[in-house]
């Protein structure tokens, strides 16, 4: 399998549930993204990991913990989520942060209800 | 602050030819992406502009002015796979991507 693999595909949750979601990447790349996208508006970066290292975090709410055990897993774990927290996912990769023209390799993405 | 404006649909008809137009400001400049993303579908990167003028990839082009902070993507021969979101984006003087909210572009038999 190549590419950026993200799971599950679909998520139905209530707000007091526990989920996680997982992404995992086949293209040897030393960076890993959390983005959310929401209808009609921009891509919302959330966490960037470079080499298992935390980089940034767009002040994200703490119902929002991310896990990086390594360069090819990328976890976002869920908690007490509110229903504006409803939205598409995203998980991308890329060979090195910070380097012009760096180009992103997403997954097809979670796409989250919170009821 | 900074902000990329591109219109939100478009309509057109197979075998034609489409622009989609895409405005920025920014705090300096590294760059400017266009992503094509499929209904329920990932990203996928289709052109990297740095340079100003266009460069052309088989159907796709793409355009860019750094002076008037605008570029376009061209479609030609349009086919109905076509149909799709374009998502713009401009890497600022941090490396930091700044995206559009997308053109929904929608193509007619």
């Amino acid at each position: 399998e190549t590419g950026v693999t993200q799971t599950p595909r679909h998520l139905v949750m209530g707000m007091t549930n526990k989920k996680s979601l997982k992404c995992e990447q086949h293209l040897g790349h030393n960076a890993m993204y959390w983005y959310k996208q929401s209808a009609k508006k921009p891509l919302e970066l959330m966490f960037v990991y470079n080499f298992k290292e935390q980089t940034e975090n767009n002040s994200v709410p703490s119902r929002f913990s991310p896990e990086c055990p390594n360069s090819s897993h990328l976890f976002l774990h869920l908690h007490t989520l509110q229903p504006e927290d409803s939205a598409l996912y995203l998980c991308a990769s890329s060979h090195d942060p910070g380097q012009g023209g760096e180009k992103l390799f997403f997954g097809s993405g979670t796409q989250l209800s919170v009821l | 602050g900074q902000n990329i404006d591109q219109p939100t649909e478009m309509t057109a008809t197979e075998g034609a030819i489409v622009q989609i137009n895409c405005t920025y400001q920014t705090s300096g400049f590294n760059g400017l992406f266009w992503y094509q993303q499929h209904a329920g579908e990932a990203p996928t990167f289709l052109s990297y502009n740095v340079l100003d003028g266009l460069e052309e990839k088989g159907r796709f082009s793409s355009f860019l002015s750094r002076s008037k902070g605008y570029s376009y993507l061209l479609l030609k021969e349009l086919q109905m796979k076509d149909s799709a979101s374009y998502l713009c984006a401009v890497m600022d003087s941090n490396y930091q991507l700044i995206w559009g909210a997308g053109t929904k572009l929608i193509i007619k038999p």
